[in-house]
């Protein structure tokens, strides 16, 4: 089993829609999570960071449940500029060793 | 502020040659990783240094695979001899020291390896 899994998409929406993406961790000592965001041909790059009590950054909204051991990312509103790949990402450990999901496509369509 | 440096972009060699890829962090930042990503996966954590010692490289295929990370500063990850599955992006990251962790790792560009 995968310590990180995500749907791979992809996820094809028009412009506007809401979407949302999951992902689940297997390892219950994680401590932390983010989302990374990785546009083709090019490096990832943090997009947040996800804590227990829900986090909102403008049109994009994390949320984490340890109990079930479960991520979300939502996007409202959506942007062709927000077409790329989101990948889930878990640490666990002092070491700051990043576990990334294999990444969940995203095509905004006009 | 620059970012994280790596070189060669992209690579092409045979199987079985031998590869070298270079990477310069953002200054100041005492940890250094690099990753395979192999196309339609995340990124996988190879190896993880923090200044010039090797914190995590249980990842890492040692019979084919070094790393090293002279005076803490610059990285260069080599590989020989090449096999076909090593066709990857291979991505060099830095964070700064993970006293207090976690801290946001900075991606470079990475460097495209096809072995034909």
């Amino acid at each position: 089993r995968k310590e990180v899994e995500q749907d791979p998409g992809p996820f094809n929406v028009p412009e506007g829609a809401t979407v949302a993406f999951n992902c689940t961790y297997s390892n219950s000592a994680s401590q932390s999570f983010f989302w990374y965001r990785q546009d083709c041909r090019k490096e990832p790059k943090l997009l947040m960071s996800v804590y227990s009590s829900g986090n909102e950054d403008g049109r994009f909204t994390a949320q984490l449940n340890r109990a079930s051991q479960y991520i979300s990312l939502l996007i409202r509103d959506s942007k062709l500029s927000d077409s790329a790949t989101y990948l889930c990402v878990v640490n666990h450990g002092a070491t700051n060793k990043l576990i990334f999901g294999t990444g969940t496509l995203l095509a905004v369509q006009p | 502020e620059a970012g994280v440096a790596q070189s060669p972009r992209y690579k092409i060699i045979e199987k079985r040659q031998s590869v070298a890829f270079w990477c310069n962090p953002i200054s100041g930042h005492a940890t250094l990783y690099w990753y395979q990503q192999i196309l339609g996966q995340g990124p996988k954590l190879l190896i993880q240094f923090q200044n010039n010692g090797v914190v995590d490289d249980s990842q890492l295929p040692k019979d084919r695979f070094s790393a090293e990370r002279l005076k803490g500063v610059d990285s260069t990850l080599k590989i020989q001899p090449a096999k076909l599955e090593d066709s990857a992006v291979y991505l060099c990251a830095s964070s700064p020291l993970s006293r207090a962790g976690p801290y946001e790792q900075y991606f470079g560009p990475g460097t495209r390896l096809t072995v034909t």
